[in-house]
C-alpha cells in the first residue's frame, strides 16, 4: 500500500527558517498537497506541487521531486502562530489522498 | 470562517445511543467527504459523495451511516459505536470528485467521545 512518511515533531526557533519533509512512495503519482492544522482547528490548504521543482508563496515554499519521491515544505521568518500540524497528501493513481500522520510544528521565542 | 461548518463541535455518546454530525458547506462544491482522525494518525477518508451520489466507502463499519440530501449538505449517522471510535470527525468539500488539483476544504470538525 502507499505510504507517506513525515517526522512527527519539530521544534524551531522564532524568526527562523525550518524544513519540514515529506516522502511517498512513487507509483502512480498525481500530485502532492500540503495541509495547515492549528489544534481544533480545520485542516488549511497551503499547496499543492504536481512537477518538479520550488513553488514560494511569501514566507512558505513547497518543493517536490517526483523521481526521488519527495517534497518538502519550507517555512521563512517563523512566527508563533506558525505552530500547528502540517499535512502531507499525496494523490494516488486512483486520485484518492493518501495523507500523512502530520508533523508537529513547535516554535519557541 | 472556513465556509464548511460541522455541528455539533463536541458529543459525547453511550455506545447505545443514536447520534447525528451534520455538516453544511456555502461554497458551491459538488463533492463532500467525511474523514476521521485520530491522534498521531493519518487522515482516514471514509466516505465521498459527488453530486449527491455516494461515490466511496473506505470499507466503513455499518454503525456509522452517511447521508447526503443535496450537495450542500451532509450527515454522518451514529449508532452502538465502540470507544475506538472516538476521535474527530472532519468534513471536507471540493469542487468535483475526482480531480486531483482541487483543494479540499474543512469543516472544523465534531470531537467525538463514545464513553
Amino acid at each position: 500500500g502507499q505510504n507517506i512518511d513525515q517526522p512527527t515533531e519539530m521544534t524551531a526557533t522564532e524568526g527562523a527558517i525550518v524544513q519540514i519533509n515529506c516522502t511517498y512512495q512513487t507509483s502512480g503519482f498525481n500530485g502532492l498537497f500540503w495541509y495547515q492544522q492549528h489544534a481544533g482547528e480545520a485542516p488549511t490548504f497551503l499547496s499543492y506541487n504536481v512537477l518538479d521543482g520550488l513553488e514560494e508563496k511569501g514566507r512558505f515554499s513547497s518543493f517536490l521531486s517526483r523521481s526521488k519521491g519527495y517534497s518538502y515544505l519550507l517555512l521563512k521568518e517563523l512566527q508563533m502562530k506558525d505552530s500547528a500540524s502540517y499535512l502531507c497528501a499525496e494523490v494516488d493513481s486512483n486520485y484518492q489522498l493518501i495523507w500523512g500522520a502530520g508533523t508537529k510544528l513547535i516554535i519557541k521565542p | 470562517e472556513t465556509g464548511v461548518t460541522q455541528t455539533p463541535r463536541h458529543l459525547v455518546m453511550g455506545m447505545t445511543n443514536k447520534k447525528s454530525l451534520k455538516c453544511e458547506q456555502h461554497l458551491g462544491h459538488n463533492a463532500m467527504y467525511w474523514y476521521k482522525q485520530s491522534a498521531k494518525k493519518p487522515l482516514e477518508l471514509m466516505f465521498v459523495y459527488n453530486f449527491k451520489e455516494q461515490t466511496e466507502n473506505n470499507s466503513v463499519p455499518s454503525r456509522f451511516s452517511p447521508e447526503c440530501p443535496n450537495s450542500s449538505h451532509l450527515f454522518l449517522h451514529l449508532h452502538t459505536l465502540q470507544p475506538e471510535d472516538s476521535a474527530l470527525y472532519l468534513c471536507a468539500s471540493s469542487q468535483d470528485w475526482p480531480d486531483p488539483n482541487t483543494e479540499a476544504f474543512f469543516g472544523q470538525g465534531t470531537r467525538l467521545t463514545v464513553v
